[in-house]
């Protein structure tokens, strides 16, 4: 069965600072995996994915994430927060071996203190 | 391009009403899904879609019931409301193309906030 750990509830930074967000998961196949944000009484928007190819992929609004193997994780990251940044992050895996659907993770709150 | 359009935002039901949510994509998204999104708990999957006429439960299905007549409409339908049906609710549309899905994420809805009392 695929899952998703999203270890922190909270995550705060200063602005200006490097933010990591962590997501780890399992599944029996190839992982998909992708990184939502959710801003307050908004729907979630797509950030970026890792399907196949280079380990870091960027995204949206400066983002990225560094899909690691041996480790099955798959940690947001961004040089500089902005306090605009802060929101709900979930992390979401699916199995590319099977199925369509995707596993969420519980999210992870992150504020950016100016 | 409005995307995937969600009705009503907000609404209050009492115990044992019921009540139908309504998602519209104009995409032409093949799949579409119904989340529910309970605090600290992330997004549990009630039912999806994978084209019109063909729906499958999700994870936690009970007390919901759903129609996919058109490729664009996906009404999730409350039948008898229950307070642990009080949650935000999410729509989300994909596209998938055959057996082998290039897959370019979901695409949410704005959500509808259900409050039953």
């Amino acid at each position: 069965a695929q899952s998703v750990a999203q270890p922190e509830d909270q995550v705060n930074v200063a602005e200006g600072n490097p933010l990591t967000v962590k997501c780890t998961y399992s599944v029996s196949g190839n992982p998909y995996l992708f990184w939502y944000v959710q801003y307050p009484n908004r729907g979630l928007q797509f950030l970026l994915k890792y399907i196949t190819g280079d380990n870091l992929v960027k995204g949206s609004y400066g983002f990225e994430a560094e899909f690691n193997k041996s480790q099955t994780s798959f940690h947001l990251k961004k040089p500089s927060a902005l306090v605009s940044d802060s929101a709900l992050y979930f992390c979401a895996v699916r199995d590319g071996n099977y199925g369509q659907n995707f596993v969420f993770g519980p999210g992870t709150r992150l504020s950016v203190l100016p | 391009n409005a995307g995937v359009t969600q009705t009503p935002k907000f609404r209050i039901l009492k115990i044992g009403q019921s009540m139908t949510l309504q998602c519209t994509q104009d995409m032409n998204h093949n799949y579409m899904y119904w989340y529910r999104q309970d605090p600290g708990m992330g997004l549990k999957l009630i039912y999806y879609s994978v084209g019109a006429g063909i729906t499958d439960k999700g994870e936690v299905p009970n007390g919901y019931n759903v129609s996919r007549s058109t490729t664009e409409d996906f009404p999730l339908r409350l039948e008898l409301a229950a307070p642990s049906q009080t949650s935000v609710y999410f729509c989300a549309s994909s596209y998938g193309v055959g057996t082998d899905i290039l897959f370019y994420g979901y695409t949410f809805g704005s959500g509808t906030r259900l409050t039953v009392v």
